[in-house]
């Protein structure tokens, strides 16, 4: 069954910081990847997902991640941080074939303004 | 649209007691999904449905009952309401499995006492 581990449970950087979110998943085989974002007060939405191509996607508000496959990650990051992506992240993983998404158990980020 | 909505939005049961949370959305999604959320725990599936009349259990069923009856509902049924079931419920429903986005309603405040 595959899993996920998200390295960093609490996150604050001040704004214009760079961000880099760990994520790293456990399967052998072909997988879908996704970062979902849960700002405060809300339900979550998706920020970015990859399933083939190019290893390096681009999300919504500048996030991207990348893949790579032999390390088993799937990190996010922005260049610039801004107050309003103060929120909770979360990496999912879906084994290909599989009806379900495991999700790791976020990271919460908080901004300095 | 309204996409993905849950009632009731909060609730107060004593230990013991029973109560359903509705879920409905109206994208015509075939699957659809019950997770619970934790402080650190992140999301966690309960039961999920790849389509109306099926059923499936996720990584924490046990103390709960799906139905899906009609396409657009899935139903989430305590039968015997304990302290450790308080948490935040997420509904969620998709197009089908794997690269699709899983779209989230703003969940239901379960609080055992």
């Amino acid at each position: 069954a595959q899993s996920v581990s998200q390295h960093n449970h609490h996150v604050i950087l001040s704004e214009a910081a760079s961000l880099e979110l760990g994520c790293n998943y456990s399967y052998g085989g072909t997988v879908n990847l996704f970062w979902y974002v849960q700002y405060p007060g809300q339900h979550l939405q998706l920020l970015l997902k990859y399933f083939s191509g190019d290893p390096l996607v681009k999300g919504i508000k500048g996030f991207e991640a990348e893949f790579i496959k032999s390390k088993f990650s799937f990190n996010l990051r922005k260049p610039s941080v801004q107050w309003s992506d103060t929120a909770e992240y979360f990496c999912a993983v879906n084994a290909r074939g599989d009806d379900k998404i495991i999700f790791g158990k976020g990271t919460r980020l908080h901004i300095l303004p | 649209n309204a996409g993905v909505t849950q009632t009731p939005k909060f609730r107060v049961l004593k230990t013991g007691q029973s109560m359903t949370l509705l879920c409905a959305q109206d994208m015509n999604h075939e699957y659809m999904y019950w997770y619970r959320q934790d402080p650190g725990m992140g999301l966690r599936l309960i039961h999920y449905s790849v389509g109306e009349g099926t059923t499936a259990k996720g990584e924490v069923p046990d103390g709960y009952n799906v139905s899906r009856l009609k396409k657009q509902n899935f139903l989430l049924g305590l039968e015997s309401a304990a302290p450790s079931q308080t948490s935040v419920y997420f509904c969620a429903s998709s197009y089908t499995r794997g690269v699709y986005e899983q779209y989230f309603g703003p969940g239901t405040r379960l609080t055992v006492t």
